[in-house]
């Protein structure tokens, strides 16, 4: 077990560009959820998936934000058109459905500066 | 929807002495979950503990312990004999125990930032 891992860790970027995150969750864990946090704020919910199936999104999703998880194992969130209020930190967590309590683990999140 | 607020931006505790970060939350549901993570500066988000909102008992984990208050709506982190380790941001998180209505998403509250003083 290696834990929830996240790449990149950081990324600067210009106003208008693309950028995309990866997250490999842990091995068995089948659920997968997306956060973003801003500073001095605690993390938001973005969206989360079951296996390969996005299950649910947040309004704080925009149609800019995409997120896919293809396989069922890894997952890529996307930013088009990035602007200067999505500069935050993502965060991947993860969590194993046969467990009751569905105790989420989190990755280190990919910074991200939008300048 | 469900709110959590930690109304203590900021606490400071002396090594080896007790602290207790103060947690409320907002709800109409009966069944839920309550946590604790913890993040220290430019590391991942760590569980520290959680609590079933069904369970009267309080959670314990060596020096991290719960004071669950339901009807209050109050989660308290206790955390004694405190180390220069604890230093962290502090968030207190609300899940829902409702899966039929499918929402497995954390509310956090905005964190309780934890100075260890040696």
């Amino acid at each position: 077990d290696t834990g929830v891992s996240q790449d990149p860790r950081h990324k600067i970027t210009k106003r208008g560009q693309n950028v995309t995150f990866r997250c490999d969750p842990i091995s068995e864990h089948n659920r997968l959820y997306w956060y973003r946090q801003t500073l001095g704020q605690g993390p938001e919910f973005l969206t989360y998936f079951q296996n390969e199936a996005q299950l649910e999104k947040s309004r704080l999703l925009s149609d800019r934000f995409s997120a896919e998880r293809p396989k069922g194992s890894f997952s890529t969130l996307e930013i088009q058109r990035t602007e200067q209020g999505d500069s935050a930190m993502y965060l991947c967590a993860s969590s194993f459905t046969d467990r009751a309590v569905h105790e989420q683990y989190f990755g280190p999140g990919t910074r991200l500066t939008v300048t | 929807a469900q709110t959590v607020t930690q109304s203590q931006p900021e606490m400071s505790v002396q090594e080896a002495e007790t602290v207790t970060l103060s947690c409320t939350y907002d709800t109409s549901e009966s069944d839920y979950y309550l946590f604790w993570y913890k993040q220290p500066p430019s590391r991942q988000m760590i569980l520290v503990i959680r609590q079933e909102a069904y369970k009267q008992q309080n959670a314990t984990e060596n020096r991290f312990s719960v004071n669950f208050q339901k009807a209050a709506k109050s989660f308290s982190l206790k955390i004694s004999d405190s180390q220069l380790g604890d230093a962290a941001m502090y968030f207190c998180a609300y899940r829902s125990g409702d899966t039929l209505a499918g929402s497995y998403q954390l509310t956090f509250g905005k964190g309780t930032k934890l100075s260890v003083i040696p």
